[in-house]
Protein backbone atom coordinates (compact mmCIF):
# COMPACT_ATOMS: atom_id res chain seq x y z
CA UNK A 1 0.00 0.00 0.00
CA UNK A 2 1.27 3.40 -0.80
CA UNK A 3 1.42 6.14 1.60
CA UNK A 4 -0.77 8.67 0.14
CA UNK A 5 -3.73 10.25 1.61
CA UNK A 6 -6.77 12.28 1.13
CA UNK A 7 -9.11 14.44 2.59
CA UNK A 8 -11.90 14.87 3.11
CA UNK A 9 -13.33 11.23 1.63
CA UNK A 10 -16.77 12.91 1.15
CA UNK A 11 -17.68 16.03 0.77
CA UNK A 12 -21.31 17.44 -0.18
CA UNK A 13 -21.55 21.31 -0.64
CA UNK A 14 -23.81 23.68 -1.77
CA UNK A 15 -23.19 25.93 -4.76
CA UNK A 16 -20.44 29.08 -5.29
CA UNK A 17 -18.79 27.78 -2.21
CA UNK A 18 -14.76 27.61 -1.83
CA UNK A 19 -13.47 24.01 -1.76
CA UNK A 20 -9.94 23.10 -1.35
CA UNK A 21 -9.30 18.91 -1.70
CA UNK A 22 -6.23 18.24 0.37
CA UNK A 23 -3.62 15.66 -0.82
CA UNK A 24 -0.19 14.08 0.81
CA UNK A 25 1.87 11.59 0.41
CA UNK A 26 4.52 10.60 2.47
CA UNK A 27 7.15 8.78 -0.20
CA UNK A 28 9.16 12.18 -1.01
CA UNK A 29 7.81 11.70 -5.04
CA UNK A 30 8.44 14.47 -7.29
CA UNK A 31 5.69 14.27 -9.14
CA UNK A 32 2.04 14.23 -8.20
CA UNK A 33 -1.47 14.30 -10.09
CA UNK A 34 -4.98 15.02 -9.96
CA UNK A 35 -7.12 13.15 -11.84
CA UNK A 36 -11.00 13.43 -12.14
CA UNK A 37 -13.45 10.15 -11.91
CA UNK A 38 -16.81 10.26 -12.99
CA UNK A 39 -19.08 6.60 -11.71
CA UNK A 40 -17.58 3.77 -13.44
CA UNK A 41 -15.68 6.02 -15.85
CA UNK A 42 -12.26 6.46 -16.74
CA UNK A 43 -9.67 8.57 -14.68
CA UNK A 44 -9.00 11.89 -16.75
CA UNK A 45 -5.84 14.00 -15.81
CA UNK A 46 -6.69 17.73 -14.59
CA UNK A 47 -3.66 18.69 -12.93
CA UNK A 48 0.09 17.50 -12.47
CA UNK A 49 3.36 19.17 -10.95
CA UNK A 50 7.06 17.27 -11.36
CA UNK A 51 8.23 19.47 -8.55
CA UNK A 52 7.95 22.41 -5.85
CA UNK A 53 6.95 25.39 -7.65
CA UNK A 54 5.69 23.46 -10.42
CA UNK A 55 2.19 23.05 -11.41
CA UNK A 56 0.63 21.91 -15.41
CA UNK A 57 -2.52 21.60 -16.42
CA UNK A 58 -3.79 18.36 -17.97
CA UNK A 59 -6.24 16.30 -20.33
CA UNK A 60 -9.28 17.37 -19.04
CA UNK A 61 -10.00 21.22 -18.45
CA UNK A 62 -10.59 21.86 -15.26
CA UNK A 63 -12.01 24.91 -13.01
CA UNK A 64 -9.82 24.10 -10.33
CA UNK A 65 -6.27 24.94 -9.06
CA UNK A 66 -3.73 23.49 -7.54
CA UNK A 67 -0.15 24.63 -5.70
CA UNK A 68 2.71 22.39 -5.00
CA UNK A 69 3.99 24.45 -2.56
CA UNK A 70 6.31 21.64 -0.29
CA UNK A 71 6.64 18.75 -1.78
CA UNK A 72 4.60 15.99 0.38
CA UNK A 73 1.41 18.43 -0.75
CA UNK A 74 -0.78 19.31 -3.66
CA UNK A 75 -3.73 20.89 -2.70
CA UNK A 76 -6.36 21.32 -5.36
CA UNK A 77 -9.04 24.07 -4.80
CA UNK A 78 -12.44 25.47 -6.60
CA UNK A 79 -12.97 28.55 -5.90
CA UNK A 80 -16.85 28.37 -6.44
CA UNK A 81 -18.56 24.99 -6.53
CA UNK A 82 -21.08 23.92 -9.05
CA UNK A 83 -23.41 20.74 -9.54
CA UNK A 84 -20.78 20.01 -12.80
CA UNK A 85 -18.10 19.96 -10.35
CA UNK A 86 -19.63 16.47 -8.60
CA UNK A 87 -17.62 13.84 -9.28
CA UNK A 88 -14.25 11.66 -7.91
CA UNK A 89 -11.24 13.21 -7.58
CA UNK A 90 -7.92 10.91 -7.50
CA UNK A 91 -4.43 12.57 -6.07
CA UNK A 92 -1.79 10.08 -7.01
CA UNK A 93 2.69 10.67 -6.87
CA UNK A 94 5.68 8.75 -8.33
CA UNK A 95 9.22 9.12 -7.98
CA UNK A 96 11.23 10.16 -11.52
CA UNK A 97 14.37 8.45 -11.64
CA UNK A 98 14.87 4.94 -13.03
CA UNK A 99 12.17 3.64 -15.43
CA UNK A 100 11.09 1.01 -13.87
CA UNK A 101 9.99 3.06 -10.20
CA UNK A 102 8.51 5.89 -12.26
CA UNK A 103 4.93 3.76 -11.15
CA UNK A 104 1.50 6.51 -9.73
CA UNK A 105 0.35 5.47 -6.75
CA UNK A 106 -3.37 6.64 -5.85
CA UNK A 107 -4.78 7.86 -2.93
CA UNK A 108 -8.39 6.77 -1.65
CA UNK A 109 -9.99 9.49 -3.32
CA UNK A 110 -12.55 12.31 -2.70
CA UNK A 111 -16.05 11.75 -3.72
CA UNK A 112 -17.53 15.50 -4.29
CA UNK A 113 -21.17 16.16 -4.46
CA UNK A 114 -22.14 20.04 -5.10
CA UNK A 115 -25.89 20.50 -4.40
CA UNK B 1 -2.19 10.96 -29.26
CA UNK B 2 -1.97 7.80 -27.54
CA UNK B 3 -5.32 6.21 -26.74
CA UNK B 4 -6.24 2.86 -24.58
CA UNK B 5 -9.55 1.31 -25.78
CA UNK B 6 -11.04 -1.85 -23.41
CA UNK B 7 -14.29 -3.16 -25.13
CA UNK B 8 -15.97 -4.96 -22.63
CA UNK B 9 -17.59 -2.94 -19.88
CA UNK B 10 -18.14 -6.03 -18.05
CA UNK B 11 -17.45 -9.22 -17.20
CA UNK B 12 -18.17 -11.79 -14.99
CA UNK B 13 -16.21 -15.52 -14.29
CA UNK B 14 -16.89 -17.89 -11.66
CA UNK B 15 -14.72 -18.47 -8.52
CA UNK B 16 -11.33 -20.86 -9.30
CA UNK B 17 -11.12 -20.09 -13.38
CA UNK B 18 -9.47 -17.88 -15.76
CA UNK B 19 -11.00 -14.94 -17.23
CA UNK B 20 -9.07 -12.33 -19.37
CA UNK B 21 -9.69 -8.95 -19.66
CA UNK B 22 -8.86 -6.72 -23.20
CA UNK B 23 -6.97 -3.78 -24.08
CA UNK B 24 -5.71 -2.13 -26.93
CA UNK B 25 -3.79 0.86 -27.40
CA UNK B 26 -2.78 2.76 -30.14
CA UNK B 27 1.13 5.56 -30.33
CA UNK B 28 3.13 6.03 -32.52
CA UNK B 29 5.88 5.28 -29.93
CA UNK B 30 8.38 2.52 -29.41
CA UNK B 31 9.38 2.55 -26.05
CA UNK B 32 6.25 3.19 -23.51
CA UNK B 33 4.54 1.68 -20.48
CA UNK B 34 1.40 -0.28 -20.00
CA UNK B 35 -0.27 -0.76 -16.37
CA UNK B 36 -3.13 -2.55 -15.38
CA UNK B 37 -4.82 -1.19 -12.31
CA UNK B 38 -7.38 -2.42 -9.96
CA UNK B 39 -9.93 -0.56 -8.55
CA UNK B 40 -12.38 -1.95 -5.98
CA UNK B 41 -15.77 -0.59 -4.97
CA UNK B 42 -15.38 2.70 -3.17
CA UNK B 43 -11.73 1.47 -2.40
CA UNK B 44 -8.29 2.62 -3.38
CA UNK B 45 -6.66 2.02 -6.80
CA UNK B 46 -3.91 -0.54 -6.97
CA UNK B 47 -1.62 -1.35 -9.36
CA UNK B 48 -1.86 -4.98 -10.17
CA UNK B 49 1.06 -5.06 -13.21
CA UNK B 50 3.03 -3.25 -15.20
CA UNK B 51 4.45 -3.88 -18.44
CA UNK B 52 7.96 -2.27 -19.92
CA UNK B 53 7.46 -2.27 -24.00
CA UNK B 54 10.67 -2.82 -24.65
CA UNK B 55 10.60 -6.03 -22.59
CA UNK B 56 9.43 -9.26 -24.81
CA UNK B 57 8.75 -11.18 -21.71
CA UNK B 58 5.28 -11.12 -20.52
CA UNK B 59 4.90 -9.59 -16.58
CA UNK B 60 3.58 -12.16 -14.18
CA UNK B 61 2.41 -11.39 -10.60
CA UNK B 62 1.29 -14.04 -9.03
CA UNK B 63 -2.15 -15.29 -10.45
CA UNK B 64 -2.04 -12.20 -12.39
CA UNK B 65 0.08 -12.27 -16.00
CA UNK B 66 0.01 -10.52 -18.99
CA UNK B 67 -0.05 -11.05 -22.88
CA UNK B 68 1.97 -8.26 -24.30
CA UNK B 69 1.49 -8.42 -28.22
CA UNK B 70 3.39 -4.64 -29.25
CA UNK B 71 2.63 -5.12 -33.02
CA UNK B 72 -0.85 -5.72 -32.48
CA UNK B 73 -0.82 -3.29 -29.88
CA UNK B 74 -2.82 -5.60 -27.43
CA UNK B 75 -2.17 -5.92 -24.05
CA UNK B 76 -4.33 -8.67 -22.30
CA UNK B 77 -4.91 -9.53 -17.86
CA UNK B 78 -4.97 -12.98 -17.39
CA UNK B 79 -6.67 -13.68 -13.91
CA UNK B 80 -6.32 -17.33 -12.75
CA UNK B 81 -7.48 -18.84 -9.83
CA UNK B 82 -10.00 -16.22 -9.75
CA UNK B 83 -11.06 -15.23 -5.85
CA UNK B 84 -14.00 -13.21 -4.48
CA UNK B 85 -11.52 -10.42 -3.71
CA UNK B 86 -10.58 -9.78 -7.25
CA UNK B 87 -14.00 -8.32 -7.66
CA UNK B 88 -13.38 -4.78 -8.98
CA UNK B 89 -13.46 -2.33 -12.07
CA UNK B 90 -9.89 -2.96 -13.93
CA UNK B 91 -8.10 -0.14 -15.86
CA UNK B 92 -5.55 -0.60 -18.81
CA UNK B 93 -3.03 2.48 -18.68
CA UNK B 94 -0.43 3.89 -20.87
CA UNK B 95 2.22 5.77 -20.40
CA UNK B 96 5.31 7.45 -22.38
CA UNK B 97 8.70 7.33 -21.66
CA UNK B 98 10.63 9.85 -19.67
CA UNK B 99 12.05 13.04 -21.62
CA UNK B 100 8.83 13.24 -24.49
CA UNK B 101 6.95 15.95 -23.46
CA UNK B 102 4.14 13.47 -21.67
CA UNK B 103 6.70 12.51 -19.33
CA UNK B 104 4.72 10.62 -16.81
CA UNK B 105 1.56 11.23 -17.89
CA UNK B 106 -1.06 8.02 -17.69
CA UNK B 107 -4.10 7.20 -20.56
CA UNK B 108 -6.83 5.63 -19.29
CA UNK B 109 -9.06 2.96 -20.59
CA UNK B 110 -12.42 3.10 -19.88
CA UNK B 111 -12.21 0.30 -17.78
CA UNK B 112 -13.25 -3.91 -17.21
CA UNK B 113 -16.39 -4.02 -14.51
CA UNK B 114 -15.39 -7.94 -13.32
CA UNK B 115 -17.76 -9.69 -11.40
CA UNK B 116 -16.75 -12.98 -9.70
CA UNK B 117 -19.18 -14.94 -9.13
CA UNK B 118 -19.16 -18.20 -5.93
Amino acid sequence: EADIYQTPRYLVIGTGKKITLECSQTMGHDKMYWYQQDPGMELHLIHYSYGVNSTEKGDLSSESTVSRIRTEHFPLTLESARPSHTSQYLCASSESGQESTDTQYFGPGTRLTVL
Amino acid sequence: AQTVTQSQPEMSVQEAETVTLSCTYDTSESDYYLFWYKQPPSRQMILVIRQEAYKQQNATENRFSVNFQKAAKSFSLKISDSQLGDAAMYFCAYRSPTGSSNTGKLIFGQGTTLQVKP
